[in-house]
């Protein structure tokens, strides 16, 4: 089967560094995506990690371990506007551009 | 360049009413994805077409169907509707059919009343 695990919510403070978790467990894996969705909006891409490490883009990162079926996004410097549904998703191979989605972090940024 | 659209943006339908919803991929693109989301269920993926043809299908019912055309645009029709279809359906776009950046529409949001 295919499960994807993440926290359903957190809860952080303007300016911190937050870091959401996502763990899977699935067959054939090709690569992880992570989409931030704003109550009402579409959700917009913000990474994705095929092979192990670390990629960074501004205030965002996320990590991959393959072994281990774990990824975190990583939000510094935290704003208002960071709250958001955070979604983690895994692409299987030869499945083509299937999407499988976690059920989402709600991240809420407090002043 | 334009984003992928899709029409209408809310719709309200009757149970046992059919539904069409449209979705037109951002140019180039050759792989339109559809997912159904709520707040129970989260986004779940629903079928795929690439260049016209059927790639992938979800766990849904046959009610659920699909298509593409030569210029990529896809439709998808929900018959028999039902009060549990009642979701946001987002389309999503990408260029090659695996491993690439999958772009979202604003989604079609269906009430079934």
């Amino acid at each position: 089967g295919q499960n994807i695990d993440q926290p359903t919510e957190m809860t952080a403070t303007e300016g911190a560094i937050v870091q959401i978790n996502c763990t899977y467990q699935t067959s054939g894996f090709n690569g992880l995506f992570w989409y931030q969705q704003h109550a009402g909006e579409a959700p917009t891409f913000l990474s994705y990690n095929v092979l192990d490490g670390l990629e960074e883009k501004g205030r965002f990162s996320s990590f991959l371990s393959r072994s281990k079926g774990y990824s975190y996004l990583l939000l510094k410097e935290l704003q208002m506007k960071d709250s958001a549904s955070y979604l983690c998703a895994v692409n299987v191979y030869n499945q083509g551009g299937k999407l499988i989605f976690g059920q989402g972090t709600e991240l809420s940024v407090k002043p | 360049k334009a984003g992928v659209t899709q029409t209408p943006r809310y719709l309200i339908k009757t149970r046992g009413q059919q539904v069409t919803l449209s979705c037109s991929p951002i140019s180039g693109h050759r792989s339109v994805s559809w997912y159904q989301q709520t707040p129970g269920q989260g986004l779940q993926f629903l079928f795929e077409y690439f260049s016209e043809t059927q790639r992938n299908k979800g766990n849904f019912p046959g009610r659920f169907s699909g298509r593409q055309f030569s210029n990529s645009r896809s439709e998808m029709n929900v018959s028999t509707l039902e009060l549990g279809d009642s979701a946001l359906y987002l389309c999503a776009s990408s260029l090659e059919a695996e491993g690439t950046e999958a772009f979202f529409g604003q989604g079609t949001r269906l009430t079934v009343v």
